[in-house]
């Protein structure tokens, strides 16, 4: 079975740009997680989902931050304007369950550059 | 909020060495979970520890969960170059309102060959 997808895996912007990533969670899962990880503050919670639902997104820094899922098999992040302190990497994840004490599966990540 | 934080934030250890870090949560936690991440790689699970106390192993990996359940450590025996990455210790908090799941600071394991 394949693991949490996203896309794109590395992305380079120029400042005030809207930036979109996108993930696909592992298939029956109901919970997905969007991370943001930098060196500075480690790896952070942004939002998370339960059956398509935004649970919690008091991790989401500002109003520029969005994040949609219209079905169980997809996800996106969006950011518009950038701003190079958007830069870092984007983390996807997905549990079986729907609470905060499942194994969460991490994708790849996409690698964010805001010029 | 809550706070998790691990240290040391660094160490380099000779092959063959033993390795330990700790994790200290500001707040009850109600469950730790364990994860490596690989250099340019994605955090990947290793192991959950949901009662007080409980020890858990993994071959060289030996895995605590506080009495009170507010830290944990991770122990790994004679080290090998394949341990090499960060570790990270997670855990939602215990009581209602602060059951949002928080990643500590982590501890990134060099090998010196």
């Amino acid at each position: 079975d394949a693991g949490v997808i996203q896309s794109p895996r590395h992305e380079v912007t120029e400042m005030g740009q809207e930036v979109t990533l996108r993930c696909k969670p592992i298939s029956g899962h109901n919970s997905l997680f969007w991370y943001r990880q930098t060196m500075m503050r480690g790896l952070e919670l942004l939002i998370y989902f339960n059956n398509n639902v935004p649970i919690d997104d008091s991790g989401m820094p500002e109003d520029r931050f969005s994040a949609k899922m219209p079905n169980a098999s997809f996800s996106t992040l969006k950011i518009q304007p950038s701003e190079p302190r958007d830069s870092a990497v984007y983390f996807c994840a997905s549990t079986i369950g729907g609470g905060l004490t499942d194994t969460q599966y991490f994708g790849p990540g996409t690698r964010l550059t805001v010029l | 909020g809550q706070q998790v934080m691990q240290i040391p934030q660094y160490q380099h250890v000779q092959e063959g060495e033993d390795f330990t870090t700790y994790c200290n949560s500001s707040t009850t936690l109600s469950n730790i979970q364990w994860y490596k991440q690989r250099p340019g790689g994605h955090p990947v699970f290793l192991i959950q520890l949901v009662k007080s106390g409980e020890v858990k192993k993994q071959k060289r990996l030996t895995f605590q969960f506080g009495e009170a359940k507010k830290n944990s450590s991770l122990h790994i025996t004679a080290t090998q170059t394949t341990d090499v990455g960060t570790y990270f210790c997670a855990g939602p908090g215990a009581n209602f309102g602060n059951e949002k799941l928080t990643f500590g600071t982590g501890t990134r394991l060099t090998i010196i060959p």
